[in-house]
């Protein structure tokens, strides 16, 4: 059973526009929510989080949005460079901790020049 | 932020070898580590929590004593994949997270194995 879900495998943005990755979840007990991206053949790097207290965090051109009743988050970048193309991962944890992570299958992000 | 650094980036091996994959934290004590594993276009999926100086905790379905974890120091723990068959081959990763409630964990650039 996936936990954390990324429905869309794929996305396709024109640069300077807006990109939104979304996520989904099924655990009620998911407190804590990450951003991740991916290059191939690398290790994830941190881009933003948001705690379950809160339904809006904003990091420069980085935004994550959470709408618990829906169990629902997404990932705005606004506006998209050819450099935010990458495997944009979102992960989820129970207790507040950052720490040991359910991963959704990741959404490819592709910024067209 | 902090530096994880993990060793092989890449590996071949023969079936019925094992391969060892080391992760350190570079700047920082971890006193937890966390193994992925990722097929490929596939999630990260959690292996294993290694906590320094105690027996690792294994997620459902992993096999402890195919995949050996170490973590003999709190810069360092170890994944060895011992008889590795070709199905092992695939992208591991580990992270590293200091102090019980740490912050966000850091991850390693992550080990490519592929068993010929």
């Amino acid at each position: 059973d996936q936990q954390v879900k990324q429905n869309s495998p794929s996305l396709s943005v024109q640069e300077g526009r807006i990109s939104i990755l979304n996520c989904d979840y099924t655990n009620s007990m998911f407190d804590y929510f990450l951003w991740y991206k991916k290059y191939p053949a690398e290790g994830p790097t941190f881009l933003i989080s948001i705690s379950s207290i809160k339904d809006k965090n904003e990091d420069g051109r980085f935004t994550v949005f959470l709408n618990k009743s829906a169990k629902h988050l997404s990932l705005h970048i606004v506006p998209s460079q050819p450099g935010d193309s990458a495997v944009y991962f979102c992960a989820a944890s129970l207790s507040g901790s950052a720490r040991q992570l359910t991963f959704g299958s990741g959404t490819q992000l592709t910024v067209l020049p | 932020g902090a530096v994880v650094s993990q060793h092989p980036s890449w590996v071949i091996c023969k079936s019925g070898t094992s391969v060892k994959i080391e992760c350190r934290s570079l700047d920082f004590q971890a006193t937890t580590m966390f193994w992925y594993r990722q097929f490929p276009k596939q999630s990260l999926m959690l292996m294993a929590t290694s906590n320094e100086g105690s027996k690792a905790t294994y997620e459902q379905g992993v096999e402890k004593d195919k995949f050996l974890i170490n973590h003999a120091s709190l810069t360092l723990s170890t994944l060895t994949v011992t008889s590795a068959h070709p199905e092992d081959s695939s992208f591991y990763i580990c992270s590293a997270a200091s102090g019980p409630w740490g912050t966000e964990a850091f991850f390693g650039q992550g080990t490519r194995l592929t068993v010929v």
